[in-house]
């Protein structure tokens, strides 16, 4: 079975400070990973995935296969940063396969 | 509207009610799904449709039914639910092996 852990339930740094949300898995496959953002009164949408290798808004996520883990990262944080942020897992890659395991999320708050 | 649309956004029912939920997306996706997200627990994927046909139910009780008539909607249907049913009930779409877009959810409160 997939499992994704967010080891933070809550984490909050100060305006400019490096911010590192914590994401684990538990898939023993080749698992597509994505971390998914909820800014305040908005929808969930996606920030990133592995595949696209992208920076987004400043953060970036690396696979790591060997710890298994897929952290979030920015070097300098800004108070628009603050949000729900939740890392999310589907199993393998290709057309024929939906499910999407989330994480419990980690509230971000960024402090002036 | 563009994007998922979910309607009502907010619900209150009694547990011996019958209630439904609505999704709507005009993105062309092929996909939908039913999420709830409640308080303690991570997102709970419910249900994923795939051109109208059902490829997940995970293990929902049979008090939610779903129906997805075409690959534009979605619904939800309440019957007989408890008051552990409250929760907020997201729906989303995707393309095939693509990311999902949210609607903003539906605040059921079952009393």
């Amino acid at each position: 079975a997939q499992r994704v852990t967010q080891p933070e339930k809550l984490l909050s740094v100060f305006k400019g400070a490096p911010v590192e949300l914590k994401c684990n898995y538990s898939y023993s496959g080749s698992p597509e990973l994505f971390w998914y953002v909820q800014y305040s009164r908005q929808r969930l949408q996606l920030l990133l995935r592995h595949i696209s290798r992208e920076s987004i808004k400043g953060f970036t996520a690396d696979l790591n296969k060997g710890e298994t883990s897929f952290h979030l990262k920015k070097p300098f944080a800004q108070e628009e940063d603050s949000a729900m942020y939740y890392c999310a897992l589907r199993r393998g890659s290709g057309g024929s396969n939906y499910k999407l395991t989330f994480g419990k999320g980690t509230l971000l708050t960024v402090n002036p | 509207e563009t994007g998922v649309t979910q309607t009502p956004r907010h619900l209150v029912m009694g547990m011996t009610n019958k209630k439904s939920l609505k999704c709507e997306q005009h993105l062309g996706h092929n996909a939908m799904y039913w999420y709830k997200q409640s308080a303690k627990k991570p997102l709970e994927l419910m249900f994923v449709y795939n051109f109208k046909e059902q490829t997940e139910n995970n293990s929902v009780p049979s008090r939610f039914s779903p129906e997805c008539p075409n690959s534009s909607h979605l619904f939800l249907h309440l019957h007989t639910l408890q008051p552990e049913d409250s929760a907020l009930y997201l729906c989303a779409s995707s393309p095939p092996a693509g990311e999902l877009f949210f609607g903003e959810g539906s605040r059921l409160t079952v009393l």
